[in-house]
């Protein structure tokens, strides 16, 4: 199974940068696509998908989100940092079955 | 406008089986995949199992034993049926649906909490 590796936590300034960076145990990365997905999840709700294939921003997500990354390293940047923001952080890859993920990255204000 | 919904029990008794329903609309279950996902109570995120639009099933190793993913096409209605239930079974179920280029989970029902306790 591909292994997404998060740091648990992120402390961030209203109206900084915030960089939550995902590790693949290999890469998830075809000649075409860049299969690694984010998504936001707030307390007691689903999670949403913010961007998928890397790179692309999901349907009515805003421009303050946005992903790179190629083979097994990936970012997701939010910037600039807005209350409504705080929330757990997920990545996962559609590489290769079992789909997985990350074990979520929350985000907080500093 | 794309819509999925959960329904299924609260409370199932250890050992029993857990049936879950997630009814669709705004997309046929057979021009998409569905998949499930299930999440402790504050943990991550763990792929149960996926039924392509096709028709075939994938399912998480670790519960392929004791799961079943089935649809109704007619009602676009996608089934989870998880046998042998235990106690750390206990958590929300969500279903999903994917992507068809690069399999992300675009849309998301709202889950349905289930506790397995006697």
């Amino acid at each position: 199974d591909i292994v997404l590796t998060q740091s648990p936590a992120l402390a961030v300034s209203l109206g900084q940068r915030a960089t939550i960076s995902c590790r693949a145990s290999q890469s998830v990365s075809t000649s075409s696509y860049n299969l690694m997905h984010w998504y936001q999840q707030k307390p007691g709700q689903q999670p949403k998908l913010l961007i998928y294939d890397a790179s692309n921003l999901a349907s009515s997500i805003p421009a303050r989100f946005s992903g790179s990354g190629s083979g097994t390293d990936f970012t997701l940047t939010i910037n600039p940092v807005q209350a409504d923001d705080i929330a757990t952080y997920y990545c996962q890859q559609s590489r290769e079955l079992p789909l997985t993920f990350g074990s979520g990255t929350k985000l907080e204000i500093k | 406008q794309v819509r999925l919904k959960e329904s299924g029990p609260r409370l199932v008794q250890p050992s029993q089986t857990l049936s879950v329903t997630c009814t669709v609309s705004g997309f046929s279950v057979t021009s998409y995949h569905v998949s499930w996902v299930r999440q402790p109570p504050g943990k991550g995120l763990e792929w149960v199992g996926a039924i392509w639009k096709g028709g075939s099933t994938d399912y998480n190793s670790a519960l392929k034993s004791r799961l079943s993913i089935s649809r109704d096409t007619s009602k676009n209605q996608v089934f989870l049926k998880m046998n042998s239930l235990q106690t750390d079974d206990t958590g929300t179920y969500y279903c999903a649906k994917l992507t068809t280029e690069g399999i992300a989970f675009d849309y998301w029902g709202q889950g349905v909490m289930v506790t397995v306790s006697s």
